[in-house]
């Protein structure tokens, strides 16, 4: 069974910190995304990893796909506190012949002012 | 507007009766989810589907059903609700599956069974 694992469960920090969150499996992922869900809304995508040991960037948040492509991190750079919310890591199932995402547990963080 | 809509966004129920949850899509996308939001487990798969009138089981489809007969509309019926069903559902679209794709989700549904 795939499963992946996201660390910490919880991150409450003050505006301007910088923080890391990891998302890992034993398992390898041809590909891993990573979403934000704001209460009471469904997760948005934020970015898709392919390619071991890659790295995006999007404004103040760095992604990296480990080299064997079995974990993740998020860096978030001088948090604000829009980026208060769940972070949601996920990846394609193997287990079917279809689209399918498996989903970690999620990171929730709150950026207090 | 919205590419995807769920309704109703709340519901409570009574146990035992039958619940039918909608999603409605306008980008003509081919494929189709639901998922259930519970803490400590994250988002977990229920139904899917990949075409109109083709659904298959995710993991956790007991006491749930699924019906998709246009492209733009999937509901999920509980058929007699339970308490153990009180959750947030989700409904997300996906294209067909390529390196970058991602799935878009609807707002949610927050479904009590009391």
């Amino acid at each position: 069974t795939q499963l992946l694992e996201q660390s910490p469960q919880f991150l409450s920090i003050q505006e301007g910190e910088n923080l890391t969150v990891y998302c890992n499996s034993s398992s390898v992922f041809s590909s891993l995304q990573w979403y934000r869900q704001e209460p009471g809304e469904g997760p948005v995508l934020l970015v898709t990893v392919v390619t071991g040991g890659e790295v995006k960037k999007l404004k103040r948040l760095t992604f990296q796909f480990g080299d064997a492509r079995k974990d993740s991190s998020l860096h978030i750079t001088a948090a604000q506190p829009g980026d208060t919310g769940l972070y949601l890591c996920a990846g394609p199932s193997r287990s079917y012949n279809t689209d399918k995402l498996i989903f970690g547990t999620g990171t929730r963080l709150q950026v207090f002012p | 507007d919205a590419g995807i809509t769920q309704s109703p966004r709340h519901k409570v129920t009574e146990t035992g009766t039958p619940v039918t949850l909608r999603c409605h899509q306008t980008e003509n996308h081919r494929y189709m989810y639901w998922y259930r939001q519970d803490p400590g487990h994250g988002l977990r798969l229920i139904h899917y589907s990949y075409g109109v009138k083709d659904t298959d089981k995710g993991e956790v489809s007991d006491g749930y059903s699924v019906s998709r007969s246009k492209t733009e509309d999937f509901l999920l019926t509980l058929e007699s609700a339970t308490s153990s069903q009180t959750s947030v559902y989700f409904c997300a679209i996906s294209e067909s599956w390529g390196r970058g794709g991602g799935y878009t989700f609807g707002s949610g549904t927050r479904l009590t069974v009391v």
